[in-house]
């Protein structure tokens, strides 16, 4: 297993369109988050699955944002009418579950550009 | 959400030198993880705690937790330039399963 796998790793949009990341995990992780990161910020949390189930969502989740993790294994992260102030990094992390001590293991992250 | 404060948010030293960087929380936590991104990549993980007063070391580094859990501290012998980058703690609370970053902070060491 090479790790946590994001695609793409840059994304330049225009405002309003729609754009969706994907997030490969490590196979043995039952746990997979989304954050978002801006420049000289620490990541954000925005949802998290355990299998198939989103457990829970941040407020930061607006109605334009959704996420899906259909059968348990990758994740994608949808954001409908992008505005100027998604630009950010995009992080998924995955985690095994149990135990307080498994930190997190992250992707690269995706890069998305707003113009 | 709890409020996770580092300080300082920037330094820049000469390889060599000695430096802390300092996590602050606003209340107890269930579990404390130091994180180091390097620009354009995801952070990777250094250590977790969940002991009050505990001492761990990982090579040159030695992070410290308080007693209380609210607080922790990273402290780097001989910082080299691979040491360059953005070091983040992260917080659990008790009751639920994702971590909270704090600011970060962010380490230049000059060769």
């Amino acid at each position: 297993d090479t790790g946590v796998s994001q695609d793409p790793r840059h994304k330049i949009t225009k405002r309003g369109q729609n754009v969706t990341f994907r997030c490969d995990p490590i196979s043995e992780h039952n746990r997979l988050y989304w954050y978002r990161q801006t420049l000289g910020q620490g990541p954000e949390f925005l949802t998290y699955f355990q299998n198939e189930a989103q457990l829970e969502k941040s407020r930061l989740l607006s109605d334009r944002f959704s996420a899906e993790r259909p059968k348990g294994s990758f994740s994608t992260l949808e954001i409908q009418r992008t505005e100027q102030g998604d630009s950010a990094m995009y992080l998924c992390a995955s985690s095994p579950v149990g135990g307080r001590d498994y930190g997190y293991t992250f992707g690269s992250g995706t890069r998305l550009t707003v113009v | 959400t709890q409020l996770l404060e580092q300080s300082p948010q920037f330094l820049s030293i000469q390889e060599g030198e000695n430096l802390t960087v300092y996590c602050n929380s606003s209340s107890v936590f269930s579990s404390l993880q130091w994180y180091r991104q390097e620009p354009g990549e995801g952070p990777v993980l250094l250590v977790t705690v969940v002991t009050g007063g505990e001492v761990k070391k990982l090579k040159r580094l030695t992070f410290q937790f308080g007693d209380a859990r609210k607080d922790s501290s990273l402290h780097i012998t001989a910082a080299q330039p691979g040491d360059t980058g953005l070091y983040l703690c992260a917080q659990r609370e008790n009751t639920g399963n994702q971590f909270y970053f704090g600011t970060g902070t962010s380490l230049t060491v000059i060769p």
